[in-house]
């Protein structure tokens, strides 16, 4: 069974750098059809997708945070990581991880992690 | 980027009402559309891919189609577990990117 699992700090001092982990168990991070995903959710707001990335490296990011995103991948500890530099107090929110699946001509977000709540204060 | 405009942003209905929400992409998207439930507290889930592509487990009352780049998802007879908030994402090109949401309240 194929589980996501978020960790990292529940508070970040603002300018200073997110940083989140995925934890995937019962994948392959490295397994070609799959695409390893970032979310956010602003407090009682909707969904916003942070970024992502392929097996291969190759990396995508929401044209809105793309100048302070970065996501790696780690096959060897199956995780990949979030980092979101230079934070205010409008990137609190509950973080995600999911899986996106693609199949044929088909996608969707398969597998989320439970979400962590990341608040951005002094 | 692609602008996903869903409609209504709140409902409000009765057990055993018929539920149609619609998502407008603002440029084609094929059937890379999925719909996503979500419930305080948890992460979302998939309810429908492809545009009409029931996810295998989730209820036959629901149900999508498409016609153009116009979405929707009906669901055909309310039962109280469904009173949620409900998302379209498209899936055509990079951003991906998500619909407002709907949240279906109890009347």
């Amino acid at each position: 069974q194929v589980q996501l699992q978020e960790s990292g700090p529940g508070l970040v001092k603002p300018s200073q750098t997110l940083s989140l982990t995925c934890a995937v168990s019962g994948a392959s991070l490295s397994r070609p059809g799959y695409y390893w995903s970032w979310i956010r959710q602003h407090p009682g707001k909707g969904l916003e997708w942070i970024g992502g990335i392929y097996h291969s490296g190759t990396t995508y990011y929401s044209s809105s945070l793309k100048s302070r995103v970065n996501i790696s991948l780690d096959t060897s500890k199956s995780q990949f990581s979030l980092k979101l530099t230079s934070v205010t107090a409008a990137d609190t929110a509950v973080y995600f991880c999911a899986r996106e699946v693609m199949a044929g001509d088909s996608s969707q977000f398969d597998y989320w992690g439970q979400g962590t709540l990341v608040s951005v204060s002094s | 980027d692609i602008q996903l405009t869903q409609s209504p942003s709140f409902l409000s209905a009765f057990v055993g009402d018929r539920v149609t929400i619609t998502c407008r992409a603002s440029q084609g998207i094929s059937s890379y559309l999925a719909w996503y439930q979500q419930k305080p507290g948890k992460a979302p889930k998939v309810l429908i891919y492809a545009a009409s592509a029931l996810k295998s487990g989730v209820p036959s009352r629901f149900s999508g189609s498409t016609s153009g780049t116009e979405f929707t998802l009906t669901i055909s007879s309310l039962h109280p577990e469904d009173f949620a908030t409900y998302y379209c994402q498209q899936l055509n090109s990079y951003p991906r990117t998500f619909g407002q949401g709907t949240k279906v309240e109890i009347k």
